[in-house]
């Protein structure tokens, strides 16, 4: 079955920093790979995703990019704010082969100092 | 907008007993999904249901079962909990559409003494 890595479990940036966020799949077959934000006492989130079509895609400050040849996909987020301290997922799956199960990295825990 | 509810944030069994979480959703989905989350491990999947009555097995189903009698509701057991299934446990549900995305409940954070 698929494999996800993600790293790094924790990171620290300044407020007005990038942060980035990387992971890993092992399943060639997966096609989706989407990010979810998972604030204090609630559930995940999906923030932005990506199609295996597609080599990167941007939302306001949040990007995220893919390298299906190195089977490598990151979340970029610009101009961090107090607001992104989060603990963040990336996933992978395999939807359009008619199942929606998403395999989901261990998280990584953003705190934004001010 | 989609709305998950479950049917408790914070429950304490003792080793043994038949626990019930309980999830619903409003939007007619198709998907519903049962997760654990452990600090260091990520969301790890339960169990999956694409349909009524259908259910798949997850990564973790070992000690855990669950049932799907009406679309909007998807409910997981433990048979007989056990410490080691102290955990947070999440639900989710998505449609079936060009969207994937998979809305999440609040969570049960789940204690067995």
């Amino acid at each position: 079955g698929e494999n996800v890595e993600q790293h790094p479990s924790t990171l620290s940036v300044q407020e007005g920093d990038s942060a980035v966020i990387k992971c890993t799949y092992s399943d060639s077959a997966s096609n989706y790979f989407p990010w979810y934000k998972q604030e204090l006492g609630k559930g995940p989130q999906l923030i932005i995703d990506i199609r295996s079509n597609v080599g990167e895609k941007k939302d306001q400050r949040i990007a995220v990019t893919l390298n299906k040849t190195a089977k490598h996909f990151s979340l970029h987020i610009t101009e961090t704010q107090p607001e992104d301290s989060a603990v963040y997922f990336c996933a992978a799956g395999a939807p359009n082969f008619g199942n929606e199960k998403l395999t989901f990295g261990t998280g990584t825990r953003l705190t934004i100092i001010p | 907008d989609v709305k998950v509810t479950q049917s408790s944030r914070y429950l304490v069994k003792r080793t043994g007993e038949k626990v019930f979480l309980e999830c619903v959703q409003d939007m007619d989905h198709e998907n519903m999904f049962w997760y654990r989350q452990d600090p260091g491990l990520g969301l790890r999947l339960i169990y999956f249901s694409y349909d009524v009555k259908m259910k798949e097995k997850g990564d973790i189903p070992e000690g855990y079962s669950v049932s799907r009698e009406k679309k909007e509701r998807f409910s997981l057991i433990l048979e007989s909990a056990s410490t080691n299934q102290t955990s947070m446990y999440l639900c989710a549900s998505s449609g079936t559409g060009s969207s994937h995305e998979q809305y999440f409940g609040p969570g049960t954070r789940l204690t067995v003494t």
